[in-house]
């Protein structure tokens, strides 16, 4: 049964620092693995998208890494913005569905 | 395009009621996905739909719940009788295809749920 972990939970940093989000599955039988965003009362926004055959992807200040066959993931936040709090989910796609980790609540002090 | 719309958007109501939540998916979107957010148990699949056919409703909790698709515009949750651990946020999503080609899920805002 595949697995999500996310490390830490939660990530209080001063604006400007460059910060690091980790994420775990334990079954690397994966199609894909997607960081989505969640602002607090409102949905998910899915941010980055990486195939099972991709080892990165990279959108503006963000850039997440896919290494397969060690089930690990990260999303790479760079010069962080008060703008970038939220909550981040990591959520892998094994067997047509998202199984989704717990989240990492980030708080970027001004 | 509006997006996923679902409704209502918060929800209070009495153990022993009826609720029933919406969702309006994305036009040409031909999965549809209900998940429960609580914070004990973080985001849960519930049931999904492929062409308004469920798929695996696995996740849905018990008997109490049931959700239903009639057209490719409106899907329907409901749960009767409720129950005060009901009480989370329900999100209803869709995609085009499975997302085993890097298709994504679009996410509604969500119904707050409060079961008294």
């Amino acid at each position: 049964k595949q697995e999500v972990t996310q490390i830490p939970a939660a990530l209080s940093v001063p604006e400007g620092e460059n910060l690091v989000l980790n994420c775990s599955f334990t079954d690397s039988a994966i199609y894909n693995l997607q960081w989505f965003r969640q602002d607090p009362g409102k949905g998910l926004t899915s941010l980055l998208l990486i195939q099972s055959s991709q080892r990165e992807q990279t959108s503006g200040r963000l850039n997440a890494s896919l290494d397969k066959s060690s089930g690990r993931s990260t999303l790479y936040i760079a010069a962080s913005q008060p703008g970038d709090s939220a909550t981040y989910l990591c959520a892998v796609n094994s067997n047509y569905q998202l199984i989704w980790g717990a989240g990492t609540k980030l708080i970027i002090k001004p | 395009d509006a997006g996923v719309i679902q409704s209502p958007r918060h929800e209070v109501t009495e153990m022993g009621q009826e609720v029933t939540l919406r969702c309006k998916p994305i036009s040409g979107h031909d999965y549809l996905f209900w998940y429960r957010q609580t914070m004990m148990r973080g985001l849960e699949l519930l049931i999904y739909f492929n062409n308004n056919v469920p798929i695996d409703d696995s996740g849905m909790p018990e008997d109490r719940f049931s959700a239903k698709m009639p057209n490719a515009s409106f899907s329907t949750l409901k749960i009767q009788p409720s129950e005060p651990r009901d009480s989370a946020v329900y999100f209803c999503a869709s995609s085009f295809s499975s997302g085993t080609r890097g298709e994504t899920q679009y996410f509604g805002p969500g119904t707050r749920l409060l079961v008294l």
